[in-house]
């Protein structure tokens, strides 16, 4: 079964810092994506990041980037210049390939993100 | 706005009460999903659709729980005899016809609390 670990209930950083979020996963399809989720008190849910099981480069999306080490299972989210803004609760998600039927994503339980002026 | 749509965003009930929310996908979106969300946990996933087809069901769905999407557009999500239990944030999110998503949308989410 498929399964989202992430071992951080909280983390505190200093703005202008970078952070690591921590997130491993298990799966046996060979088809997966990673995905990292943002949600502020307001409640959306925000997506930051996509990571396919097959690309061979870590995805960037601005001061975002995942790093995919697929043998050890993990997809940590690393957040550049941190902002005031960032404080949030964060998400790693997977989804398994079409190839198994199976299209729905399962959800860590987050890591609630303090940003300290 | 062409982005999901979730109605209502608030729900207060009593216990035993049958509570009906609706979910407007994005247009062009064939896959439609369901999550429940408890405080400080992540979404669970509940069940999903393609097109007006129902395609997996979370065990997480009891017999109270019932999903449709008649037409394969806006979807309902029903539950029955309400429970404290059930107080969460119901979310549904939307993807589009392509083989393998990067991003699901969501939409606000309804937040039900049961009395």
């Amino acid at each position: 079964a498929q399964k989202i670990t992430q071992t951080q209930p909280g983390m505190f950083v200093q703005e202008k810092e970078a952070v690591t979020l921590d997130c491993t996963y298990d799966t046996s399809d060979p088809s997966y994506g990673l995905f990292w989720y943002k949600q502020p008190s307001s409640g959306e849910m925000i997506f930051l990041i996509y990571q396919g099981s097959y690309d061979q480069q870590n995805a960037t999306e601005g001061r975002y980037s995942l790093n995919f080490q697929k043998a050890r299972k993990s997809a940590n989210l690393v957040i550049s210049a941190s902002q005031l803004g960032d404080s949030a609760m964060y998400f790693c998600a997977m989804r398994e390939g079409g190839n198994t039927g199976g299209f729905k994503t399962i959800f860590g339980a987050g890591t609630r993100l303090f940003v300290k002026a | 706005d062409t982005g999901v749509s979730q109605d209502p965003r608030h729900k207060i009930t009593k216990r035993g009460q049958n509570v009906t929310f609706r979910c407007d996908p994005i247009s062009e979106h064939n896959r439609l999903y369901w999550y429940r969300q408890t405080l400080g946990q992540g979404p669970e996933f509940l069940t999903y659709f393609q097109n007006e087809a129902q395609l997996e069901k979370s065990r997480l769905l009891s017999d109270r729980f019932s999903a449709e999407r008649p037409k394969g557009s806006f979807s309902t999500l029903e539950i029955q005899r309400t429970e404290q239990g059930d107080s969460a944030m119901y979310l549904c999110a939307s993807t589009p016809p392509t083989e393998l998503y990067n991003e699901q949308f969501f939409g606000p989410g309804t937040r039900l609390t049961v009395l």
